[in-house]
């Protein structure tokens, strides 16, 4: 079993609407969740990161963490064109080590 | 505030071939550092992580090798590249102290063994 999975997508919404990203992990002891943005061809772009229960919010982004059914999940809300990305979900399990998914591609169409 | 260069940018090189990619910080002192392999359409592979000058930690065995002569300076070296050490090769750093644990990446280094 991964440590971290995410849906591989690709993901189409049109813009305006909210593009729901999800994420599973494995480790129950996992205290660090974060998700990165990478565009084609660059680095991956840190955008939010959660540590408790419940919902975060950033702008137009909202992490949401349930440690009891290890799963969390980004909302965008409003997409825009330029969130076409590949979203990546990183969990810290038990040391200094970030354990990534593979990835969600998301497409705003226009 | 901080920042994290990677260099060269791109790089083509024979199979056989050495390799050297280095990666430095600047504007914080005792980082954690990361090196991750990306390759085509693929996650990210941690390869190395270093705490400290000197202490490296190896994930996956394979024929690349790290070093970290100073604090901020972390290098990737292999003496022969084979076809599948092609990829985006990115460099990570993190507050060493305990903390929040958010990862940082430079520009990476695509490299193309041909």
């Amino acid at each position: 079993q991964k440590e971290v999975e995410q849906n591989s997508g690709p993901l189409s919404v049109p813009e305006g609407a909210i593009a729901s990203l999800n994420c599973t992990y494995s480790d129950r002891g996992s205290q660090s969740f974060f998700w990165y943005r990478q565009y084609s061809g660059k680095s991956p772009e840190l955008i939010m990161f959660i540590y408790s229960n419940g919902d975060k919010e950033d702008g137009r982004f909202t992490a949401q963490l349930n440690k009891a059914s290890q799963y969390v999940s980004l909302l965008i809300r409003d997409s825009q064109p330029s969130d076409s990305a590949t979203y990546l979900c990183a969990v810290i399990p038990n040391d200094y080590k970030l354990s990534f998914g593979a990835g969600t591609t998301v497409t705003v169409r226009a | 505030s901080q920042t994290i260069h990677q260099w060269p940018a791109t790089l083509v090189q024979p199979v056989g071939s050495p390799l050297s990619l280095e990666c430095t910080v600047e504007g914080t002192s005792n980082p954690n550092l990361y090196w991750y392999r990306q390759a085509a359409g693929r996650g990210l592979q941690l390869l190395f992580y270093s705490v400290g000058i000197g202490q490296i930690s190896s994930e996956v065995p394979q024929n690349l090798s790290a070093s970290r002569p100073q604090d901020r300076q972390f290098i990737l070296s292999s003496k022969k590249l084979l076809l599948s050490d092609s990829g985006f090769y990115l460099c990570a750093w993190t507050i060493g102290t305990s903390g929040s644990h958010e990862q940082f990446f430079g520009p990476g280094t695509r490299l193309t063994v041909l």
